[in-house]
């Protein structure tokens, strides 16, 4: 069965510092997608970045950034020059089957961050 | 329209009593999900719709549990006999069909539901 490791309950940064946030996954299939969301203390959910499994080139998007090593099933997510409003959730998320399927998402525990001025 | 709406944000209701949660997704998105957060359980996928029907249903975690969604659109969730292990935040979620590689789920602002 699919699963999502998220072993860092809280990390704290310093501002304007980078932070890794890691995830871990597990599955057999070879097509998957696999997503970080940012929940901040409103509730809300929102999408920051998407890496696919057959997706060459790391992804990134502005100040985040997705290391993904495939062999290791691993796919951390990288904030780089943290500022005070990246304190927040994060969740790793994983969806399987292809390129731009529909389908449920299974959520790792979730990371708090902490970003101190 | 602009992003997800859920309503109603907050209900509190008596253990035993039914209750219905309402998803309107973003226009034109034919997918949308139902999830429930809580402290104990994480994010928990409930049922996916693609346009009316329901090809997933695999995270409903009883028979009290049903959800409906009319005209490729609204949704609602309902449950039934409330019990106070219900308790969480209810998320929708909602995507467009194949357009983009991530397909990313667009979520709305939840409904807390609490179980006295």
């Amino acid at each position: 069965a699919q699963k999502i490791t998220q072993t860092q309950p809280g990390m704290f940064v310093q501002e304007k510092e980078a932070v890794t946030l890691d995830c871990t996954y597990d599955t057999s299939d070879q097509s998957y997608g696999l997503f970080w969301y940012k929940q901040p203390s409103s509730g809300e959910m929102i999408f920051l970045i998407y890496q696919g499994s057959y997706d060459e080139q790391n992804a990134t998007e502005g100040r985040y950034s997705l290391n993904f090593q495939k062999a290791r099933k691993s796919a951390n997510l990288v904030i780089s020059a943290s500022q005070l409003g990246d304190s927040a959730m994060y969740f790793c998320a994983m969806r399987e089957g292809g390129y731009n399927q529909g389908g449920k998402l299974i959520f790792g525990q979730g990371t708090e961050l902490s970003v101190k001025p | 329209g602009a992003g997800v709406s859920q309503s109603p944000s907050n209900k509190v209701t008596e253990k035993g009593k039914d209750v219905e949660l309402r998803c309107d997704p973003i226009s034109g998105h034919t997918a949308l999900y139902w999830y429930r957060q809580s402290l104990g359980q994480g994010l928990e996928f409930l049922i996916y719709f693609q346009g009316n029907s329901a090809p997933d249903k695999s995270g409903l975690p009883s028979d009290r549990f049903s959800a409906e969604r009319t005209g490729g659109s609204v949704s609602t969730l309902t449950i039934q006999r409330t019990q106070q292990e219900d308790s969480a935040v209810y998320l929708c979620a909602s995507s467009d069909t194949p357009g983009r590689a991530s397909n990313e789920q667009f979520f709305g602002p939840g409904t807390r539901l609490t179980v006295l």
